[in-house]
């Protein structure tokens, strides 16, 4: 069964940052795409970005260029997306996601950012 | 990146069929057989319910299919049962190898 593990999520100043990591479990980790996606409070999904499987591309949406980045390491199955210069429009729950298009998703973790 | 276009919401009696619909452009939807769509419940993660346009998941249900014409794709939910009521989302690939979602479509089951 897959199972996907959010945690480091919590209360952060604007400016500040916070590290998201997500273990994975369940099916081959180095096999997948991984994504992150986002939900502000009663909002719609926001895709946030993916990075391939060997780690060597990463791709996000513009909102987030230049302030997270998105990381893996392959032999500890696990996922993480280093937010940095927060907003509070970055005030989300965050999912970790396999795959970069077709995702099978994580329990999410809350970031609130807020002074 | 614009979102993809869905009705904000739509309704339906049990055991109706409904169709939320999803339209984007050439550059995703429209160019791409990457489609998938998203179930979710209150204070739940989403389910992948349908992806690449038309092919459901392993135990998934068959009341779920998809389908696409052009720039606009669509999720029809056959035989509306209670538990059908939530939030459902469609994704899809972009020319810009990047993934957008439409803005949600709340199910009601009258």
């Amino acid at each position: 069964e897959v199972q996907l593990v959010e945690s480091g999520g919590g209360l952060v100043q604007p400016g500040g940052s916070l590290r998201l990591s997500c273990a994975a479990s369940g099916f081959t980790f180095s096999d997948f795409w991984m994504s992150w996606v986002r939900q502000a409070p009663g909002k719609g999904l926001e895709w946030v970005g993916k990075i391939k499987k060997d780690g060597s591309e990463k791709y996000y949406v513009d909102s987030v260029k230049g302030r997270f980045t998105i990381s893996r390491e392959n032999d500890k199955n696990s996922l993480y997306l280093q937010m940095n210069s927060l907003r509070a429009e970055d005030t989300a729950v965050y999912y970790c996601a396999r795959g970069g298009y077709n995702l099978l998703w994580g329990q999410g973790t809350q970031v609130t950012v807020s002074s | 990146q614009s979102a993809l276009t869905q009705p904000a919401s739509v309704s339906g009696s049990p055991g109706q069929t409904i169709t939320i619909s999803c339209t984007g452009t050439s550059s995703d939807v429209g160019g791409y057989k990457y489609v998938s769509w998203y179930q979710q419940h209150p204070g739940k993660a989403p389910k992948l319910m349908v992806y690449e346009v038309s092919i459901r998941p392993s135990g998934g249900s068959d009341r779920f299919s998809g389908s696409k014409s052009a720039n606009t794709a669509s999720l029809t939910i056959s035989g509306l049962q209670p538990e059908d009521e939530a939030d459902y989302y469609c994704s899809s690939y972009t020319s810009r190898n990047t993934l957008v979602f439409g803005g949600g479509t709340r199910v009601t089951v009258l």
